[in-house]
C-alpha cells in the first residue's frame, strides 16, 4: 500500500474562483470519506462514498460543493464560487472492511485551501 | 447523535513524565473509539482503536487507552513522554454499524519540554 494521496497539498485562490481537489485512496479500498478541518478544530465529516456511489452528505456540504468518485477509484471535491469561510484543510480517508466488520480509516496528508 | 469531549486544549509535560489526555464520549449505540495524532501540516495517523474487544487497548509508540463504559471515557496514556510525542491528538467516535463516519473532538495539543 502506498497510502492515501491528495493533490494539491496547498491551494491559494481568490474569492469567487472554483477549485478542485483530488484524492487517491489506498488501492482496493471501497470506502472513501471527505472531512474538513478548520484551524483549532477537529475534522468534520463532509461526505462518504462506497465504491462509486455517494451515500451520505453532511449539511456542511452546501450546494457549492460537489464530490465525485467515478469508477470507484479516485475522488474529486470541487468548490464553486469559493468564499473566505471555505479556507480549511480538506482531508480524505479510505477504508476497507476487516473480518471484524471494523472499517479503519486511513487519512491522506490533506489539501490546505486558502481563499483570499 | 454522537459526540466527543476532550478536556484541555493544551497539555504540557516534561520529557519522561506520564502523559494523560482525556476523552469522554456520548453515543446512543455501542461505539467504536479512536485516538489519532496529527503533526503540523500533516494528515491524521491512527494511534489505537477500541472495537468492543479488550477494554485496554495498546497502540503504537507506547500509547494505550482504556475504555470505561460506566464513565463514558477513553483516556489516552503513555508512561514516559518523549520529545517526538509533541503533536495534536484527536479522540474520535463512530457507530459500530453503517458507514461509520468519525466524529472528532476538538483536539489536545501535547507540549513536551526537556
Amino acid at each position: 500500500d502506498t497510502g492515501v494521496s491528495q493533490d494539491p497539498r496547498h491551494k491559494i485562490t481568490k474569492r469567487g474562483q472554483n477549485v478542485t481537489f483530488r484524492c487517491d485512496p489506498i488501492s482496493e479500498h471501497n470506502r472513501l470519506y471527505w472531512y474538513r478541518q478548520t484551524l483549532g478544530q477537529g475534522p468534520e465529516f463532509l461526505t462518504y462514498f462506497q465504491n462509486e456511489a455517494q451515500l451520505e452528505k453532511s449539511r456542511l456540504l452546501s450546494d457549492r460543493f460537489s464530490a465525485e468518485r467515478p469508477k470507484g477509484s479516485f475522488s474529486t471535491l470541487e468548490i464553486q464560487r469559493t468564499e473566505q469561510g471555505d479556507s480549511a484543510m480538506y482531508l480524505c480517508a479510505s477504508s476497507s472492511p476487516r473480518a471484524s466488520g471494523n472499517y479503519e480509516q486511513y487519512f491522506g496528508p490533506g489539501t490546505r485551501l486558502t481563499v483570499t | 447523535a454522537q459526540s466527543v469531549t476532550q478536556l484541555g486544549s493544551h497539555v504540557s509535560v516534561s520529557e519522561g513524565a506520564l502523559v494523560l489526555l482525556r476523552c469522554n464520549y456520548s453515543s446512543s449505540v455501542p461505539p467504536y473509539l479512536f485516538w489519532y495524532v496529527q503533526y503540523p501540516n500533516q494528515g491524521l495517523q491512527l494511534l489505537l482503536k477500541y472495537t468492543s474487544a479488550a477494554t485496554l487497548v495498546k497502540g503504537i509508540n507506547g500509547f494505550e487507552a482504556e475504555f470505561k463504559k460506566s464513565e463514558t471515557s477513553f483516556h489516552l496514556t503513555k508512561p514516559s513522554a518523549h520529545m517526538s510525542d509533541a503533536a495534536e491528538y484527536f479522540c474520535a467516535v463512530s457507530e459500530n454499524t453503517g458507514f461509520q463516519k468519525l466524529v472528532f473532538g476538538t483536539g489536545t495539543r501535547l507540549l513536551v519540554s526537556p
